[in-house]
C-alpha cells in the first residue's frame, strides 16, 4: 500500500530541546509539505520542497528547519528558536507542483512541551 | 493575497439532514478548489476537488460546484450519517504556485 507515514504519533519537547519529527512517503512524489494545526484552526505552511536537496519557506518557519536528501524523506526539526511548539504536525505529499495536482496527507505528529 | 472562509462551527444536525457548509475564496486567476475532511486524531483525507469554474466535485455523497461568479465552492450532502461527523476544510490552490490555502475549518456533528 502507498501512502504516507508520520512518526512519532506524539512526541514530547523539554524546553531548549530540539526535536526532528519524520515523514516518509512511497508514492514517488515528487513535491512534500509540512504544515502546523492549531487547535479549532487550519492549517499553516511551514517548508515545502518541490524537488530533492532542494526547499522553501512557508508562511511560518521561523523556529523550524528541514532537509530534503531522499525523494521519499522530508523531516522536520523543531529548534529552541520555536518558542511555542505545541501543535498538531501534518505532512503531505503531491505528484507534481501544479494547481491541480492534489496533496495527500499524513496522519500527523501531535508535538507537547513539559 | 489567496484567502479562503469557511462558516463557523460547530454545525450540529440530526440524521438524514440535509449539510450545507459555505465555502468563498478571494484569490486572482483561476485557482482549484479542494474540500478536506478531518476525523478526530487524523490527518486530512481529500473529499473532492474542482480545477475550473461550473466544475463539479463529488465523493461519498458529498458534492461542490466551483461558481467563479460568486466565488464560492459550498459543501452538501442530501442526507448525512453519524459517521459524517469530522472537521471540513475548503482550500485553494493558485495556478501560479503550489500552496494550500486553508479555510478555517468546520466542525460537523451528526446526532442520531
Amino acid at each position: 500500500d502507498g501512502g504516507i507515514t508520520q512518526s512519532p504519533k506524539y512526541l514530547f519537547r523539554k524546553e531548549g530541546q530540539n526535536v526532528t519529527l519524520s515523514c516518509e512517503q512511497n508514492l514517488n512524489h515528487d513535491a512534500m509539505y509540512w504544515y502546523r494545526q492549531d487547535p479549532g484552526q487550519g492549517l499553516r505552511l511551514i517548508y515545502y520542497s518541490q524537488i530533492v536537496n532542494d526547499f522553501q519557506k512557508g508562511d511560518i518557519a521561523e523556529g523550524y528547519s528541514v532537509s530534503r536528501e531522499k525523494k521519499e524523506s522530508f523531516p522536520l526539526t523543531v529548534t529552541s528558536a520555536q518558542k511555542n511548539p505545541t501543535a498538531f504536525y501534518l505532512c503531505a505529499s503531491s505528484e507534481e507542483t501544479s494547481a491541480v495536482a492534489t496533496q495527500y496527507f499524513g496522519p500527523g505528529t501531535r508535538l507537547l512541551v513539559l | 493575497g489567496n484567502s479562503v472562509t469557511q462558516m463557523e462551527g460547530p454545525v450540529t444536525l440530526s440524521e438524514e439532514a440535509f449539510l450545507t457548509i459555505n465555502c468563498t475564496y478571494t484569490a486572482t486567476g483561476y485557482p482549484s478548489l479542494f474540500w478536506y475532511v478531518q476525523y478526530p486524531g487524523e490527518g486530512l483525507q481529500l473529499l473532492l476537488k474542482a480545477t475550473k469554474a461550473d466544475d463539479k466535485g463529488s465523493n461519498k455523497g458529498f458534492e461542490a460546484t466551483y461558481r467563479k461568479e460568486t466565488t464560492s465552492f459550498h459543501l452538501e450532502k442530501g442526507s448525512v450519517q453519524v459517521s459524517d461527523s469530522a472537521v471540513y476544510f475548503c482550500a485553494l490552490k493558485h495556478n501560479a504556485g503550489n500552496m494550500l490555502t486553508f479555510g478555517g475549518g468546520t466542525r460537523l456533528m451528526v446526532k442520531p
